[in-house]
């Protein structure tokens, strides 16, 4: 069965400075989706970024950056220059063919 | 806008109620999901409907019921509602197999 890992249930980052969070993900499978979902205290779960396991190129998008490791399995999210705004709860979430399985999240605060 | 739209965004029902969440997407979707959300545990997939006409148990589907009623919408009973039951439900589309979720806003449910 697939599982989604997130070790850090809270994390902290200075106004301006960089973030990792990690993910880990277990599966037989060769082909599937990542992705990192950003849920902030409206509620509303937000995409991030997404990953296509076939790609080896990490995925982009502005200040949010993954590092996708498929031999380790892992999936880590970076974002660059934190703003306030990134407050959130994030989370890895991994799609095979039917189904998404999420972890349990990562609760980010950023510090002015 | 386009989009999942969910209702009610709020609701306290007592212990042996019954109720229907209702969940619209107006994107032409195929897919569609329920989840709920509690505290350190994710999103558990509770039922989703892969296409029209399908239903399908997700993790944690006691205590529910689900119908497809047509294309755009997929609604979520509690027959009997039970303190277990508070949480923060989802309801998600997707068109297929490439992308993401889109979610809609959540329903906070609470069985006193």
């Amino acid at each position: 069965a697939q599982t989604v890992t997130q070790s850090q249930p809270e994390m902290s980052v200075q106004e301006a400075e960089t973030v990792t969070l990690s993910c880990t993900y277990d599966t037989s499978e060769s082909d599937y989706y990542l992705f990192w979902y950003k849920q902030p205290p409206s509620r509303q779960m937000i995409l991030v970024i997404r990953q296509e396991a076939y790609k080896q190129q990490n995925a982009t998008e502005n200040r949010f950056s993954v590092n996708f490791q498929k031999a380790a399995k892992s999936f880590s999210l970076k974002i660059s220059d934190s703003q306030l705004g990134d407050a959130a709860m994030y989370f890895c979430a991994y799609r095979s063919a039917a189904q998404f399985y999420f972890g349990t999240g990562t609760s980010l605060t950023v510090i002015p | 806008n386009a989009g999942v739209t969910q209702t009610p965004k709020f609701q306290v029902l007592k212990t042996g109620q019954s109720m229907t969440l209702q969940c619209a997407q107006d994107m032409n979707h195929n897919s569609m999901y329920w989840y709920r959300q509690d505290p350190g545990m994710g999103l558990r997939l509770i039922y989703y409907s892969a296409s029209e006409g399908t239903t399908d148990k997700g993790e944690v589907p006691n205590g529910y019921n689900v119908s497809r009623l047509n294309k755009r919408e997929f609604s979520l009973r509690l027959e009997s509602a039970a303190p277990s039951q508070t949480s923060v439900y989802f309801c998600a589309s997707t068109p297929g197999r490439a992308p993401g979720y889109t979610f809609g806003s959540g329903t906070r449910l609470t069985v006193v």
